[in-house]
């Protein structure tokens, strides 16, 4: 069974820093999806990572695929309050046309 | 465009209680999924259909039922709830991988469901 694990779990920081969050992967897959959910809100696509060395940029989100390390990196840039919100990444098993999440991340930017 | 459509959005169960929570989608996708969040541990797989007549098992299917009624929708029935199953259920769906190169999810809104 796929495993996907996010670190950290939890992040807390100011205004204006810069972090990275990061999804690892078990198995091979050349998919991989970055989510948003606000608190008792659905989940809202971000990006959509097709390939090795895909990178997608949205404002001050850029997420990016390295299929051979198995891993994603979702990066923040000079955080702002309205990005708090729990960030889930999910790879495509596609071969069995299943999605499988990770634990998300917890980010709270504090003014 | 309503997108996927779960029904209801709040229960109250009493443990050993049955109930059916219902999902539509009106974006002509193949394939569906029901999927249950907990805290700290993101989204788990219950049960899925690839396509219009099939249904598989994910990570946590005990306990839990589906149908595939026709191609727009797709129900998960607790048969005998439990405490266990208290959580917040969402419906998702997409095209499957051979019609549509991004194959990314689509959510509806969740189902929170509450087992005393």
């Amino acid at each position: 069974e796929l495993k996907v694990e996010q670190n950290p779990l939890f992040l807390s920081m100011q205004e204006g820093k810069n972090y990275t969050i990061y999804c690892n992967y078990s198995t091979t897959s050349d998919r991989l999806y970055w989510y948003r959910q606000d608190p008792g809100k659905s989940l809202e696509s971000l990006f959509v990572l097709l390939s090795n060395g895909a990178v997608k940029q949205e404002g001050r989100l850029m997420a990016s695929l390295d299929t051979k390390a198995r891993l994603s990196t979702l990066h923040i840039t000079a955080a702002v309050h309205d990005l708090s919100a729990t960030y889930f990444c999910a790879v495509d098993d596609s071969g069995f046309n299943k999605f499988y999440f990770g634990s998300g991340t917890k980010l709270n930017v504090k003014p | 465009n309503a997108g996927v459509t779960q029904t209801p959005k709040f229960q109250v169960l009493k443990t050993g209680q049955s109930m059916t929570l219902q999902c539509a989608q009106d974006m002509n996708h193949n394939s569906m999924y029901w999927y249950r969040q907990d805290p700290g541990m993101g989204l788990r797989l219950i049960y899925y259909s690839a396509s219009e007549g099939t249904t598989d098992k994910g990570e946590v299917p005990n306990g839990y039922n589906v149908s595939r009624l026709n191609k727009r929708e797709f129900s998960l029935r607790l048969e005998s709830a439990a405490p266990s199953q208290t959580s917040v259920y969402f419906c998702a769906s997409k095209y499957r991988y051979s019609r549509h190169p991004t194959g990314e999810l689509f959510f509806g809104e969740g189902s929170r469901l509450t087992v005393l």
